[in-house]
Protein backbone atom coordinates (compact mmCIF):
# COMPACT_ATOMS: atom_id res chain seq x y z
CA UNK A 1 0.00 0.00 0.00
CA UNK A 2 1.00 3.28 -0.11
CA UNK A 3 3.24 5.00 2.35
CA UNK A 4 4.01 8.23 3.39
CA UNK A 5 4.66 10.56 0.59
CA UNK A 6 6.71 14.13 1.16
CA UNK A 7 6.97 16.95 -1.29
CA UNK A 8 8.98 18.13 -2.92
CA UNK A 9 11.48 15.42 -2.03
CA UNK A 10 14.35 18.56 -2.53
CA UNK A 11 14.30 22.33 -2.45
CA UNK A 12 17.16 24.89 -2.52
CA UNK A 13 15.99 28.14 -1.99
CA UNK A 14 17.66 31.80 -0.90
CA UNK A 15 17.83 33.12 2.52
CA UNK A 16 14.59 34.86 2.93
CA UNK A 17 12.26 33.65 0.65
CA UNK A 18 9.42 31.22 2.53
CA UNK A 19 9.22 27.53 1.50
CA UNK A 20 6.00 25.33 1.96
CA UNK A 21 6.73 21.40 2.38
CA UNK A 22 3.79 18.93 1.79
CA UNK A 23 3.04 15.61 4.08
CA UNK A 24 0.67 12.82 2.70
CA UNK A 25 0.06 10.77 5.43
CA UNK A 26 -0.86 6.98 5.33
CA UNK A 27 -4.67 6.79 4.72
CA UNK A 28 -6.51 6.57 7.80
CA UNK A 29 -3.94 7.74 9.99
CA UNK A 30 -5.28 10.42 12.37
CA UNK A 31 -1.54 11.39 13.69
CA UNK A 32 1.45 13.26 11.63
CA UNK A 33 4.33 14.13 12.85
CA UNK A 34 6.54 16.54 11.90
CA UNK A 35 10.48 16.53 12.66
CA UNK A 36 13.80 18.49 11.81
CA UNK A 37 17.38 16.12 11.09
CA UNK A 38 20.16 17.96 10.36
CA UNK A 39 23.23 16.16 9.16
CA UNK A 40 24.32 13.39 10.84
CA UNK A 41 22.19 14.58 14.16
CA UNK A 42 18.70 12.76 15.49
CA UNK A 43 15.59 13.65 15.37
CA UNK A 44 14.16 16.67 16.40
CA UNK A 45 10.52 17.14 17.30
CA UNK A 46 8.77 19.99 15.29
CA UNK A 47 5.04 19.36 16.24
CA UNK A 48 2.42 16.72 16.06
CA UNK A 49 -1.37 16.63 14.86
CA UNK A 50 -4.17 14.68 16.15
CA UNK A 51 -6.44 14.71 13.54
CA UNK A 52 -6.88 18.67 12.24
CA UNK A 53 -5.48 19.77 15.67
CA UNK A 54 -1.87 20.75 16.83
CA UNK A 55 -2.12 19.87 20.72
CA UNK A 56 1.47 20.32 21.19
CA UNK A 57 3.35 22.68 19.04
CA UNK A 58 6.40 23.31 21.82
CA UNK A 59 9.39 21.92 18.98
CA UNK A 60 8.65 24.65 16.47
CA UNK A 61 12.12 26.61 16.27
CA UNK A 62 10.71 30.12 16.14
CA UNK A 63 7.58 31.89 14.86
CA UNK A 64 8.71 31.94 11.41
CA UNK A 65 7.76 28.07 11.53
CA UNK A 66 4.20 27.04 11.16
CA UNK A 67 2.22 23.85 10.25
CA UNK A 68 -1.60 22.85 9.33
CA UNK A 69 -3.63 20.04 8.57
CA UNK A 70 -6.80 19.88 6.68
CA UNK A 71 -9.16 17.27 6.19
CA UNK A 72 -7.44 15.09 8.44
CA UNK A 73 -4.99 14.43 5.82
CA UNK A 74 -2.48 16.43 3.72
CA UNK A 75 -0.34 18.81 6.06
CA UNK A 76 1.82 21.83 5.05
CA UNK A 77 4.82 22.96 6.88
CA UNK A 78 5.39 26.65 6.00
CA UNK A 79 9.18 28.24 6.78
CA UNK A 80 8.74 31.92 6.74
CA UNK A 81 11.90 34.23 5.73
CA UNK A 82 14.24 31.35 5.78
CA UNK A 83 17.49 31.36 7.28
CA UNK A 84 20.52 29.27 6.47
CA UNK A 85 20.24 27.63 9.87
CA UNK A 86 16.85 25.92 8.71
CA UNK A 87 18.57 23.93 6.14
CA UNK A 88 18.17 20.15 7.10
CA UNK A 89 15.77 17.43 5.98
CA UNK A 90 12.46 17.59 7.26
CA UNK A 91 10.36 14.48 7.76
CA UNK A 92 6.98 13.71 7.92
CA UNK A 93 5.22 10.38 10.06
CA UNK A 94 2.25 8.91 10.61
CA UNK A 95 0.38 6.49 13.04
CA UNK A 96 -2.89 5.06 13.35
CA UNK A 97 -3.13 6.35 16.69
CA UNK A 98 -0.75 8.70 19.07
CA UNK A 99 1.69 6.34 20.62
CA UNK A 100 1.51 3.30 17.66
CA UNK A 101 4.34 2.85 15.33
CA UNK A 102 5.51 5.97 13.40
CA UNK A 103 5.77 5.68 9.71
CA UNK A 104 7.76 8.02 8.13
CA UNK A 105 8.42 9.55 4.54
CA UNK A 106 11.78 10.13 2.41
CA UNK A 107 11.55 13.41 3.60
CA UNK A 108 12.36 16.77 2.39
CA UNK A 109 16.03 18.17 1.96
CA UNK A 110 15.80 21.75 2.32
CA UNK A 111 18.89 23.92 1.50
CA UNK A 112 19.42 27.25 1.88
CA UNK A 113 21.81 29.36 -0.26
CA UNK B 1 13.91 16.63 27.52
CA UNK B 2 16.20 14.35 25.12
CA UNK B 3 17.21 10.26 25.88
CA UNK B 4 20.81 9.45 26.27
CA UNK B 5 21.85 6.47 24.01
CA UNK B 6 24.91 4.54 24.12
CA UNK B 7 27.59 3.94 22.82
CA UNK B 8 27.07 6.83 20.23
CA UNK B 9 29.22 4.29 17.42
CA UNK B 10 30.08 0.69 17.90
CA UNK B 11 32.03 -1.59 14.97
CA UNK B 12 31.18 -4.87 14.83
CA UNK B 13 32.26 -8.41 12.78
CA UNK B 14 29.49 -10.10 11.05
CA UNK B 15 27.53 -12.52 13.52
CA UNK B 16 29.12 -10.73 16.54
CA UNK B 17 26.73 -9.50 19.52
CA UNK B 18 25.62 -5.86 20.18
CA UNK B 19 23.84 -4.13 22.55
CA UNK B 20 22.63 -0.70 22.65
CA UNK B 21 21.24 1.52 25.69
CA UNK B 22 18.70 4.39 26.04
CA UNK B 23 18.30 6.17 29.69
CA UNK B 24 15.58 8.83 30.15
CA UNK B 25 15.32 11.20 33.22
CA UNK B 26 11.87 11.26 32.81
CA UNK B 27 9.23 8.93 33.97
CA UNK B 28 8.59 6.69 30.87
CA UNK B 29 5.30 5.53 29.19
CA UNK B 30 6.80 3.75 26.31
CA UNK B 31 10.08 3.64 24.19
CA UNK B 32 9.73 3.13 20.62
CA UNK B 33 12.71 1.79 18.30
CA UNK B 34 13.81 2.37 15.18
CA UNK B 35 16.26 2.11 12.57
CA UNK B 36 17.62 4.47 9.69
CA UNK B 37 19.90 3.51 7.02
CA UNK B 38 21.65 6.23 5.07
CA UNK B 39 19.96 8.30 3.22
CA UNK B 40 16.68 6.40 3.91
CA UNK B 41 13.74 7.09 6.22
CA UNK B 42 13.61 5.83 9.64
CA UNK B 43 12.03 2.26 9.87
CA UNK B 44 9.96 1.34 12.97
CA UNK B 45 11.36 -1.79 14.63
CA UNK B 46 9.31 -2.23 17.96
CA UNK B 47 7.45 -0.86 20.94
CA UNK B 48 7.83 -1.11 24.60
CA UNK B 49 4.93 -0.67 26.79
CA UNK B 50 5.48 0.08 30.57
CA UNK B 51 5.61 -2.99 32.49
CA UNK B 52 9.21 -4.07 31.84
CA UNK B 53 8.26 -6.04 28.87
CA UNK B 54 10.52 -7.57 26.20
CA UNK B 55 10.04 -7.98 22.96
CA UNK B 56 11.10 -8.81 19.61
CA UNK B 57 12.13 -11.89 17.43
CA UNK B 58 14.82 -13.93 17.65
CA UNK B 59 17.75 -12.25 16.80
CA UNK B 60 16.49 -8.40 17.57
CA UNK B 61 14.85 -7.85 21.15
CA UNK B 62 14.60 -4.83 23.54
CA UNK B 63 13.73 -4.81 27.18
CA UNK B 64 12.08 -1.77 29.14
CA UNK B 65 13.36 -1.16 32.56
CA UNK B 66 10.52 1.40 33.97
CA UNK B 67 12.19 2.16 37.02
CA UNK B 68 15.54 2.39 36.06
CA UNK B 69 13.71 4.39 33.06
CA UNK B 70 16.01 2.48 30.68
CA UNK B 71 15.84 0.43 27.37
CA UNK B 72 18.23 -1.87 25.88
CA UNK B 73 18.39 -3.02 22.28
CA UNK B 74 19.79 -6.16 21.69
CA UNK B 75 21.24 -7.54 18.40
CA UNK B 76 22.23 -10.89 18.25
CA UNK B 77 24.43 -12.68 15.83
CA UNK B 78 24.95 -9.34 13.43
CA UNK B 79 24.02 -9.66 9.61
CA UNK B 80 25.49 -6.65 6.75
CA UNK B 81 21.71 -5.77 6.85
CA UNK B 82 21.58 -4.29 10.42
CA UNK B 83 23.91 -1.36 9.78
CA UNK B 84 22.38 1.99 10.24
CA UNK B 85 22.10 4.33 12.87
CA UNK B 86 19.72 2.89 16.20
CA UNK B 87 17.05 5.65 17.68
CA UNK B 88 15.37 5.60 20.66
CA UNK B 89 12.27 7.36 21.19
CA UNK B 90 11.01 8.00 24.17
CA UNK B 91 6.93 9.22 25.67
CA UNK B 92 6.92 10.50 28.85
CA UNK B 93 3.27 10.28 31.00
CA UNK B 94 0.98 12.63 29.74
CA UNK B 95 2.92 12.99 26.82
CA UNK B 96 1.71 11.80 23.19
CA UNK B 97 4.89 12.43 20.93
CA UNK B 98 8.29 11.05 20.93
CA UNK B 99 12.09 12.55 21.47
CA UNK B 100 14.06 10.85 20.24
CA UNK B 101 18.00 9.94 21.29
CA UNK B 102 20.66 11.24 18.98
CA UNK B 103 21.44 7.51 17.59
CA UNK B 104 23.54 5.14 17.95
CA UNK B 105 25.53 4.22 14.35
CA UNK B 106 26.00 0.61 14.28
CA UNK B 107 28.61 -0.80 11.30
CA UNK B 108 28.95 -4.60 10.80
CA UNK B 109 31.66 -5.74 8.75
CA UNK B 110 32.47 -9.09 6.96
Amino acid sequence: GAGVSQSPSNKVTEKGKDVELRCDPISGHTALYWYRQRLGQGLEFLIYFQGNSAPDKSGLPSDRFSAERTGESVSTLTIQRTQQEDSAVYLCASSSQVNQPQHFGDGTRLSIL
Amino acid sequence: QQPVQSPQAVILREGEDAVINCSSSKALYSVHWYRQKHGEAPVFLMILLKGGEQKGHEKISASFNEKKQQSSLYLTASQLSYSGTYFCGTESQGAQKLVFGQGTRLTINP
